[in-house]
């Protein structure tokens, strides 16, 4: 079965350093994958996806993700981070089987200091 | 824009009452979803639909049942509550690959007491 591993939990930072978010997944083919952010008190919002071709990806809020192949990551970068960053941030994996459904991970909360 | 919305909102039960929480979209997706998130967790999928008259047992179904009557309505009923289905639920509608995006629901809260 397929799995996400977020291996941060928690993650802070000072405004204006750069951010990365790991993120690996175990899927014997290869998936589609995205990251989805919560802001405080909120619903989950869509930034960015993976499906095929370049492996940089761009998404919003100035958000970018890179898959690697290699080592089964799709980390999620930005810089500079900003205060308004700060929100706890979900990778998620849909497999190529045609069930459509998304498996999260566990998600990491980000901090960034002023 | 499109729009799940679900209530209710907060909800306070009693251990072995019956719950259900209900969810629209106006996004005239086929796909509809109900997770749970919990601390330690992320989010886990309880129940799944393809379209009106379709459920799907997702990976923490247990507990949970699901009605799909319509294109628009997703419901997640709880027959037996118990204090470890306290926790906030998300209903979400899309999450086709080509689409690639969930449109999610603003979380209903629930408290078994």
């Amino acid at each position: 079965a397929q799995s996400v591993d977020q291996p941060d939990a928690h993650v802070t930072l000072s405004e204006g350093a750069s951010l990365e978010l790991r993120c690996s997944y175990s899927y014997s083919a290869a998936p589609y994958l995205f990251w989805y952010v919560q802001y405080p008190g909120q619903s989950l919002q869509f930034l960015l996806k993976y499906i095929t071709g370049d492996t940089v990806v761009k998404g919003t809020k100035g958000f970018e993700a890179e898959f690697r192949k290699s080592n089964s990551s799709f980390n999620l970068k930005k810089s500079p981070a900003h205060w308004s960053d700060s929100a706890k941030y979900f990778c998620a994996l849909e497999t190529t089987e045609g069930a459509d459904r998304l498996t999260f991970g566990k998600g990491t909360q980000l901090i960034i200091q002023p | 824009e499109a729009a799940v919305t679900q209530s209710p909102r907060n909800k306070v039960a009693v251990t072995g009452g019956k719950v259900t929480l209900s969810c629209n979209q106006t996004n005239n997706h086929n796909n509809m979803y109900w997770y749970r998130q919990d601390t330690g967790h992320g989010l886990r999928l309880i129940h799944y639909s393809y379209g009106a008259g379709s459920t799907e047992k997702g990976d923490i179904p247990d507990g949970y049942k699901a009605s799909r009557p319509s294109q628009e309505n997703f419901s997640l009923i709880l027959e037996l509550a118990t204090p470890s289905q306290t926790s906030v639920y998300f209903c979400a509608s899309g999450g086709t690959a080509n689409t690639g995006q969930l449109y999610f629901g603003e979380g209903s809260k629930l408290t078994v007491l």
